[in-house]
């Protein structure tokens, strides 16, 4: 099985910061590399596929890179709407996600 | 516009069995493969099963092979998860969810339903 790790687990910033996350593949998965956002109590959205292909409707502060096995989420000008979980998962074998970051104020 | 609802959980004891349903509509089910995700409380996302669009394949993570059975009814597009032989850490919401492109699992899960709660307890 391929196993995900992100980093940090959790992470604070302001209103406006840029962040960046980090999710880490045990072998290589190509670009097949997603990103989702989870608020309390709600299902996870989709944010980024194909490690770096911004899913429609999602603003434009998102932006995913990477290949092989190293990937990021970046988060420039953070809104108050963004905090929140952030999950990578791969979809490369059988899919699986990250063990989230929580970002917060 | 799409949607997914989820429905089925409960409380149940251990050792038995509850069978989740997911109901479609707003896109051509047949069209793509549907997978279920959990989420204990208070925890992280669980990928736990994925049916093909065409029914032909199925898979699972190790936690729940051989105890959750997959499959869909694409006359009533619907998706549904069989659960037995529960554990108390199979206590979670399992989500239903969409793959993104048709024909495709490469590309992540676009659609999600609300989830249902699962409660494992004597």
């Amino acid at each position: 099985d391929i196993q995900m790790t992100q980093s940090p687990s959790s992470l604070s910033a302001s209103i406006g910061d840029r962040v960046t996350i980090t999710c880490r593949a045990s072998q290589s998965i190509s670009t097949y590399l997603n990103w989702y956002q989870q608020k309390s109590g709600k299902p996870p959205k989709l944010l980024i596929f194909g490690a770096s292909s911004l899913q429609s409707g999602v603003p434009s502060r998102f932006s995913g890179s990477g290949s092989g096995t190293d990937f990021t989420l970046t988060i420039t000008s953070l809104q108050p709407e963004d905090f929140a979980t952030y999950y990578c998962q791969q979809s490369y074998g059988l899919a699986g996600f990250g063990q989230g970051t929580n970002l917060d104020i | 516009q799409v949607q997914l609802v989820e429905s089925g959980g409960g409380v149940v004891q251990p050792g038995m069995s509850l069978s989740l349903s997911c109901a479609t509509s707003g896109f051509t089910f047949s069209l793509y493969g549907m997978h279920w995700v959990r989420q204990a409380p208070g925890k992280g996302l669980e990928w736990l099963s994925l049916i093909w669009y065409d029914g032909h394949d199925k898979y699972y993570a190790d936690s729940v092979k051989g105890r959750f059975t997959i499959s869909r009814d694409d006359a009533k597009n619907t998706v549904s998860l069989q659960l037995n032989s529960l554990r108390a850490e199979d206590t979670a919401v399992y989500y239903c969810a969409r793959d993104r492109s048709t024909y495709s699992s490469s590309f992540g899960l676009d659609s999600w339903g609300q989830g249902t709660l699962v409660t494992v307890s004597s």
